[in-house]
C-alpha cells in the first residue's frame, strides 16, 4: 500500500501566520490517465472531514483562497496564507491513485 | 447540493453484525462511486472499499475483505455497509463519501460492547 507521511504532526500558529504542511508519498501518485489524485481534507473537532483541495492544487468550491496546494510525483504541500481561527483542526492528505486509498497520519493545527 | 445522510449511532454486541445506511441526494446516485472510510478513536482514516451503484461493482481494501459487505438500493439512492463478526477493534466512526473523498456523510459511530 502507498504510505503517505505528513509533517509536521502538530503545527502551532498565530492568527495571520502562514503555514505549510508536507505530504510525502512512498510512490508516485501520477495516474496512468495523467491525473494525480492527491486531495487535502480538514477535519474540525466533532465534524466529518471536508474537502479543501483536489487533484493536488484545485480549490474546492467555497473554500477560501488562502488555501493552496502544490507538488507533483511524491511530494506535496498545503499552504495556508494567513491562518484564521476557523482553520483549526486536523489536516489530512489522501491519495486515490493507487488502490487501496490511503491517508496521511494528519497534522493538527492549533493556536499558539 | 450534494448531501450524504447516514443512519444513527449503533451499540452492538461482540460477534454480531451491524448494517448502516448512506442516503444520497442532490446528484445522480448511479453516476458516482460511493466509498466507505473508518476512523478509529483519535486516529487517522482507513479506506474500506467502494461500490458503483449503477452496476453494483465493488472494490475492497484487502484488510476489510470478509468484514464489510457493500450494497445499494437504486430506488432510494441509498448505499449500505454491513460489518460482520464485530469485535472491539470495529468500534469506530464510519463515513460514506462520494467519489474520491469529495463529499462526506456525517458519520456513524459504532460501539461494540457487551
Amino acid at each position: 500500500d502507498v504510505v503517505l507521511t505528513q509533517t509536521p504532526p502538530t503545527l502551532s500558529a498565530t492568527i495571520g501566520q502562514s503555514v505549510s504542511i508536507s505530504c510525502r508519498s512512498s510512490q508516485s501518485l501520477l495516474h496512468s490517465n495523467g491525473n494525480t489524485y492527491l486531495n487535502w481534507l480538514l477535519q474540525r473537532p466533532g465534524q466529518p472531514p471536508q474537502l479543501l483541495i483536489y487533484l493536488v492544487s484545485r480549490l474546492e468550491s467555497g473554500v477560501p483562497n488562502r488555501f493552496s496546494g502544490s507538488g507533483s510525483g511524491t511530494d506535496f504541500t498545503l499552504k495556508i496564507s494567513g491562518v484564521e481561527a476557523e482553520d483549526l483542526g486536523v489536516y489530512y492528505c489522501v491519495q486515490s491513485t493507487h488502490a487501496p486509498w490511503t491517508f496521511g497520519g494528519g497534522t493538527k493545527l492549533e493556536l499558539k | 447540493q450534494v448531501k450524504l445522510l447516514q443512519s444513527g449511532a449503533a451499540l452492538v454486541k461482540p460477534g454480531a453484525s451491524v448494517k448502516m445506511s448512506c442516503k444520497a441526494s442532490g446528484y445522480t446516485f448511479t453516476d458516482y462511486w460511493v466509498s466507505w472510510v473508518k476512523q478509529s478513536h483519535g486516529k487517522s482514516l482507513e479506506w474500506i472499499g467502494e461500490i458503483y451503484p449503477n452496476s453494483g461493482a465493488t472494490n475492497f481494501n484487502e484488510k476489510f475483505k470478509g468484514k464489510a459487505t457493500l450494497t445499494v438500493d437504486k430506488s432510494t439512492s441509498t448505499a449500505y455497509m454491513e460489518l460482520s463478526r464485530l469485535t472491539s477493534e470495529d468500534s469506530a466512526i464510519y463515513y460514506c463519501t462520494r467519489g474520491r473523498a469529495y463529499y462526506w456523510g456525517q458519520g456513524v459511530m459504532v460501539t461494540v460492547s457487551s
